[in-house]
């Protein structure tokens, strides 16, 4: 298996332009996360899909962030207009969930640097 | 809620020693799991174990070990005889049955390991 997917790895832009993160889970995963790690917060969640649907999205710091799961294989993360703190690592993991927690497969990341 | 502890920020250890992290964790939940996650240098999270509330067995596996002890609320890990490749930060985190997707991540040791 070729893992969690995620594109790209690096990404530098101007504020205020958008930015699309990219998430392939692993293949027969139901359970879709994005986080974000920062030195100040550490790794938080963002927003978690459970069959592609939308479970919680509280973690999303707010309405420049969205994220859509068009598909079980597929799920991208949108920030628009992209500011300089949200520079960060983004992660994207999944998991196989059935009745209680199953270990999440995390994506090498997307290092996103807002100048 | 549920609170997971790294007191140690950083250990630095030469070639060959035993290190341990320690880990403290706070949660309501009567079942719940624990995890360990190192992150390399080259960013990406690689899964460790998992483990269940209901199981205090220790664990081994290679050169690395797990103490859990519920009492104490801690999942203690040891690397045996470090080695380079061992530098990583190290991540413990919890989930809690009531919420059976939230990985709460503790802030994460930074290990150094000197030839």
């Amino acid at each position: 298996d070729a893992g969690v997917i995620q594109s790209p790895r690096h990404e530098v832009t101007e504020m205020g332009q958008e930015v699309t993160l990219r998430c392939k889970p692993i293949s027969g995963h139901n359970s879709l996360f994005w986080y974000r790690q920062t030195m100040m917060r550490g790794l938080e969640l963002l927003i978690y899909f459970n069959n592609n649907v939308p479970i919680d999205d509280s973690g999303m710091p707010e309405d420049r962030f969205s994220a859509k799961m068009p598909n079980a294989s597929f799920s991208t993360l949108k920030i628009q207009p992209s500011e300089p703190r949200d520079s960060a690592v983004y992660f994207c993991a999944s998991c196989f969930l059935a009745g209680g927690p199953d270990e999440q497969f995390f994506g090498p990341g997307t290092r996103l640097t807002v100048l | 809620a549920q609170k997971v502890t790294q007191a140690q920020t950083e250990i630095s250890v030469v070639e060959k020693e035993d290190v341990t992290l320690d880990c403290v964790y706070e949660t309501r939940d009567t079942t719940y799991y624990l995890f360990w996650y190192k992150q390399p240098p080259s960013g990406e999270l690689v899964f460790l174990i998992r483990r269940n509330s209901f199981d205090e067995q220790n664990e081994i596996s290679g050169r690395y070990s797990w103490n859990f002890q519920k009492s104490t609320s801690s999942f203690n890990f040891t690397i045996t005889a470090s080695q380079v490749v061992d530098s990583a930060v190290y991540f413990c985190a919890l989930i809690g049955s009531s919420n059976d997707y939230k990985l709460s991540f503790g802030a994460g040791t930074t290990v150094t390991v000197r030839a």
